[in-house]
């Protein structure tokens, strides 16, 4: 069990640009999270996935916002056009699964800073 | 819709004082409630929860937390700060379409 990684640890990109992150998570978790943290903010709930289907998707996920999960195994969340205001860290969970999901293991995030 | 609200987004204590970290809930059915922590360019790492069972919860590193539903709280305490209890500390709930939806955020300072 090696945990939940995230790729890359920073990005730094100008407006305008598309970026994506890569999250790989704990062997055998079916259920996959994205959410986004500002400063001084707790974390916001973008969008999972129960395997490769994207079950819910939050009204924070903009349609410049793309999230896959092809084989049900890693995840990528792009975003396209970035904006200023997409500068934040951008944190992938993965949990066994299960009616609710009381064990979800946390990556160590991604810090997106929008030039 | 399930909700946390917490109560001072900064506490300071000194290195062997109490810790009490405030957490109050919003849920229109028994709430699971948890508290997480996050250390600085680390990721979030699950402190204890409450699942209806016994109402007070112990965690790891001394930590504990009270369900207390005449309240709608759920604070997070330890009766001795260490320096490496320096973190942000996230409460949390599950909403009804089974996520965590966190609450702000206390950011824990313990002095020497």
């Amino acid at each position: 069990d090696t945990g939940v990684s995230q790729n890359p640890r920073h990005k730094i990109t100008k407006r305008g640009q598309n970026v994506t992150f890569r999250c790989d998570p704990i062997s055998e978790h079916n259920r996959l999270y994205w959410y986004r943290q500002t400063l001084g903010q707790g974390p916001e709930f973008l969008t999972y996935f129960q395997n490769e289907a994207q079950l819910e998707k939050s009204r924070l996920l903009s349609d410049r916002f793309s999230a896959e999960r092809p084989k049900g195994s890693f995840s990528t969340l792009e975003i396209q056009r970035t904006e200023q205001g997409d500068s934040a860290m951008y944190l992938c969970a993965s949990s066994p699964g299960g009616r609710w999901d009381e064990k979800l293991f946390f990556g160590s995030g991604t810090q997106l800073s929008v030039l | 819709a399930q909700s946390v609200t917490q109560l001072g987004s900064h506490v300071s204590v000194s290195e062997g004082a109490l810790v009490l970290l405030r957490c109050n809930y919003s849920s229109s059915v028994p709430p699971y409630l948890f508290w997480y922590v996050q250390y600085p360019n680390q990721g979030l790492q699950l402190l204890l929860k409450y699942t209806s069972a016994a109402t007070l919860v112990k965690g790891i590193n001394d930590f504990e937390a009270e369900f207390k539903k005449s309240e709608t709280s759920f604070h997070l305490t330890k009766p001795s700060a260490h320096m490496s209890d320096a973190a942000e500390y996230f409460c949390a709930v599950i909403s009804n379409t089974d996520k965590l939806i966190f609450g702000t955020g206390t950011r824990l300072q313990v002095f020497p």
